[in-house]
C-alpha cells in the first residue's frame, strides 16, 4: 500500500506569509492527488486537484505543485489569512474507481 | 444545492453494543464512501458504493461492520459488535461518479465506545 507522510508537526505562521506544506509518498506515482481543508468537528472539503502531467496547478490564493520524481507534492497558501487557519490532507489515488488514501495532515495556524 | 446529510451526530455506546449511522448523500450523486477516522489521522476508507453495488470494501472489518446503500440513495453503516477501538469519526462522502471526482463530505458522526 501507499505510504503518505505529511508534516506531523503544526504550521505557525504569521499573516501575509506563505504557509507550504509538503506530501511526500513513497510507492507508485498516483494518476492524480486532491488536496483537502478539515475544520474541527467537520468533514473535509475538496480544494484542489492535480494529474501526474500537471506541474502545477492554481486556485485563488493556493497553489499546488506535483512533482512524480520526488513523488512529492507541495501545497501553498500565500498571502496567508487567520482564516486559513485549518488542517490540510492530502489524498493519493489508489485505484481507478476513485479510491483515495489520505495523509494525517498538517496543522496550519495563522496569527494576525 | 443541500450537501451530505448524516445523522446522528454525536453517539455514546458501550463495547459489545451495537450502532447505526445514517447518510443522505448530495442528490444525483452516484458514488457514496463511507471513511472512519481516528483522531491525528486522515479519514480511512471502509467502504464505496456506485449507486447500490459496492465497489470497493477491502478495509471493512466484515466481522462486525455491514453497510448497505438500498435503492442507490441513503445508506447506513452498522457496528455489531463494537469495540473500544471503534472510537472515531465517521464520515459519509459522496461524487458525482467513480474515478477522478472530488468528493463531498457530510458532517461526521462521532462515536464513542466506553
Amino acid at each position: 500500500s501507499q505510504k503518505i507522510e505529511q508534516n506531523s508537526e503544526a504550521l505557525n505562521i504569521q499573516e501575509g506569509k506563505t504557509a507550504t506544506l509538503t506530501c511526500n509518498y513513497t510507492n507508485y506515482s498516483p494518476a492524480y492527488l486532491q488536496w483537502y481543508r478539515q475544520d474541527p468537528g467537520r468533514g473535509p472539503v475538496f480544494l484542489l486537484l492535480i494529474r501526474e502531467n500537471e506541474k502545477e496547478k492554481r486556485k485563488e490564493r493556493l497553489k499546488v505543485t506535483f512533482d512524480t520524481t520526488l513523488k512529492q507534492s507541495l501545497f501553498h497558501i500565500t498571502a496567508s489569512q487567520p482564516a486559513d487557519s485549518a488542517t490540510y490532507l492530502c489524498a493519493l489515488e489508489v485505484a481507478g474507481w476513485g479510491k483515495l488514501q489520505f495523509g494525517a495532515g498538517t496543522q496550519v495556524v495563522v496569527t494576525p | 444545492e443541500a450537501g451530505v446529510a448524516q445523522s446522528p451526530r454525536y453517539k455514546i455506546i458501550e463495547k459489545r453494543q451495537s450502532v447505526a449511522f445514517w447518510c443522505n448523500p448530495i442528490s444525483g450523486h452516484a458514488t457514496l464512501y463511507w471513511y472512519q477516522q481516528i483522531l491525528g489521522q486522515g479519514p480511512k476508507l471502509l467502504i464505496q458504493f456506485q449507486n447500490n453495488g459496492v465497489v470497493d470494501d477491502s478495509q471493512l472489518p466484515k466481522d462486525r461492520f455491514s453497510a448497505e446503500r438500498l435503492k442507490g440513495v441513503d445508506s447506513t453503516l452498522k457496528i455489531q459488535p463494537a469495540k473500544l477501538e471503534d472510537s472515531a469519526v465517521y464520515l459519509c462522502a459522496s461524487s458525482l461518479d467513480t474515478g477522478e471526482r472530488e468528493q463531498y463530505f457530510g458532517p461526521g458522526t462521532r462515536l464513542t465506545v466506553t
